[in-house]
């Protein structure tokens, strides 16, 4: 079985200022661990992913993510918020089953 | 342009009344699913299907059935809608079968069932 937390159901931060969002899981299996955003009234796309190699993963758009096994977790930061990051991010955990799992996702909200 | 569509974006229904609602792919990708997204919940996937003809249940399959005769399409069928399917509806997509790949999503059918 595996599972998902992500710690802050909202974050509410000034614009340009840094940012991170956690996310814990855990499994049973290896993982493949996913970060995905969801702007308003629209559908989720992917942020960025963890599949194997190098723990630290980029995003085209200034975002980062950690793969840290010893911790389980798989936080996500951003040095500088802009107000279009303003979002819902969700992590997400595959592995050991055609069913990926979801966390119930972090409201980032950038103030100017 | 390489999209996974649904339709309707909205609806609006009573209970009982059968609906449907479509997925479509244009991308070939074998692995389809269908999510719901309620509040504080998160995503909860209800239905996937690793090819044509091969359906299986994920999460909160209760209440909907699916089919795939097409690879390109996977619709979710209520037979019976509740008021408790009032959700948040998407439809993903992804090249292969396993959890290590990424998922496209449509985007998004707001189901109120009254």
């Amino acid at each position: 079985a595996q599972s998902v937390t992500q710690l802050d159901s909202q974050v509410p931060v000034f614009e340009e200022a840094p940012v991170e969002l956690r996310c814990n899981y855990s499994s049973s299996v290896s993982v493949y661990l996913f970060w995905y955003v969801q702007y308003p009234n629209q559908g989720l796309q992917l942020l960025l992913k963890y599949l194997s190699g190098s723990t630290l993963v980029e995003s085209i758009n200034g975002f980062e993510a950690e793969f840290n096994k010893s911790q389980t977790s798989f936080h996500l930061r951003k040095p500088s918020v802009h107000i279009s990051d303003t979002a819902e991010y969700f992590c997400a955990v595959g592995g050991g089953s055609y069913i990926p799992t979801f966390g119930r996702g972090t409201s980032l909200i950038v103030h100017p | 342009e390489a999209q996974v569509t649904q339709n309707p974006r909205y609806l609006i229904t009573v209970t009982g009344k059968k609906l449907t609602v479509t997925c479509s792919q244009n991308m070939n990708h074998e692995y389809m699913s269908w999510y719901r997204q309620d509040p504080g919940l998160g995503l909860r996937q209800i239905y996937y299907s690793m090819n044509v003809e091969v359906t299986d249940k994920g999460d909160v399959p209760e209440g909907y059935k699916v089919s795939r005769k097409e690879k390109r399409n996977f619709p979710l069928i209520l037979e019976s809608p509740s008021p408790n399917q009032t959700s948040l509806y998407f439809c993903a997509s992804s090249v292969g079968q396993g959890v290590s790949y990424e998922q496209y999503f449509g985007p998004g059918t707001r189901l109120t069932v009254t």
